[in-house]
């Protein structure tokens, strides 16, 4: 069946960096965008970006760019998000959704992973 | 503050109808089509309704969606006590160039 698999849980110092890995089976990993969701304790979601495992090409929003990177490898189907320089309300649950919809028009997401808790204190 | 805007919370009791909105601009509800997603306590969201009134397989039809212009509603008919959970919607925002999110709705079964 389609799912993706996230490593497990991080506790980071404020400052540090934090990697997380969302494993892509059950299709054609360079099909379908990887997407980045988090939630942060108590709140909502909130997108923070995309990678188009085919080409690597990235869309991150304002309130990240510059301290996340998304990356991918194609021969595992696995895609990474790093974050850098992490503050203690970087502290959230980081999701991994595949995007669905023939363009911008009908986007949505369909599976998504069970999320990687980061949590950042000193 | 999201850029869309749901009710924080709606409530029912077994067997009601209860509908919860998500109000948006030209930019992104009225420009394009609405997903919604169900998060149940300690889970991932799971995909509800898809371009405003699409169901997934396995989404059971209680569960439907429509879209007005800049607004779009999610209903719930036949309520249970599963139901309970958060929901969220979604669109593209053209002026944004990115995914937004509604700031969620928690739903209580009475």
């Amino acid at each position: 069946q389609v799912q993706l698999v996230q490593s497990g849980a991080e506790v980071k110092k404020p400052g540090a960096s934090v990697r997380v890995s969302c494993k892509a089976s059950g299709y054609t990993f360079t099909s379908y965008e990887i997407n980045w969701v988090r939630q942060a304790p108590g709140q909502g979601l909130e997108w923070m970006g995309w990678m188009e495992p085919n080409t690597g090409n990235t869309a991150y929003t304002e309130d990240f760019r510059g301290r996340v990177t998304m990356t991918r490898s194609t021969s595992t189907g696995t895609a990474y998000l790093e974050l850098t320089n992490l503050r203690s309300d970087d502290t959230a649950v980081y999701f991994c959704a595949r995007g669905a919809g023939a363009d911008y028009f009908y986007y949505h997401f369909d599976v998504w992973g069970k999320g990687s808790t980061v949590t950042v204190s000193s | 503050q999201s850029v869309l805007t749901q009710p924080p919370s709606a409530s029912g009791t077994p067997g009601q109808r209860v509908t919860i909105s998500c109000s948006g601009s030209r930019s992104n509800v009225g420009g394009n089509t609405v997903s919604w997603y169900q998060q149940l306590p300690e889970t991932a969201p799971k995909l509800l309704i898809y371009m405003n009134n699409q169901r997934p397989s396995g989404v059971p039809d209680r569960f439907s969606g429509s879209k007005s212009d800049t607004s779009a509603s999610l209903a719930i008919s036949g309520l249970q006590s599963e139901d309970e959970a958060d929901y969220y919607c979604a669109t593209w925002d053209d002026s944004l160039k990115g995914v937004v999110f509604g700031g969620g709705t928690k739903l209580t079964v009475l």
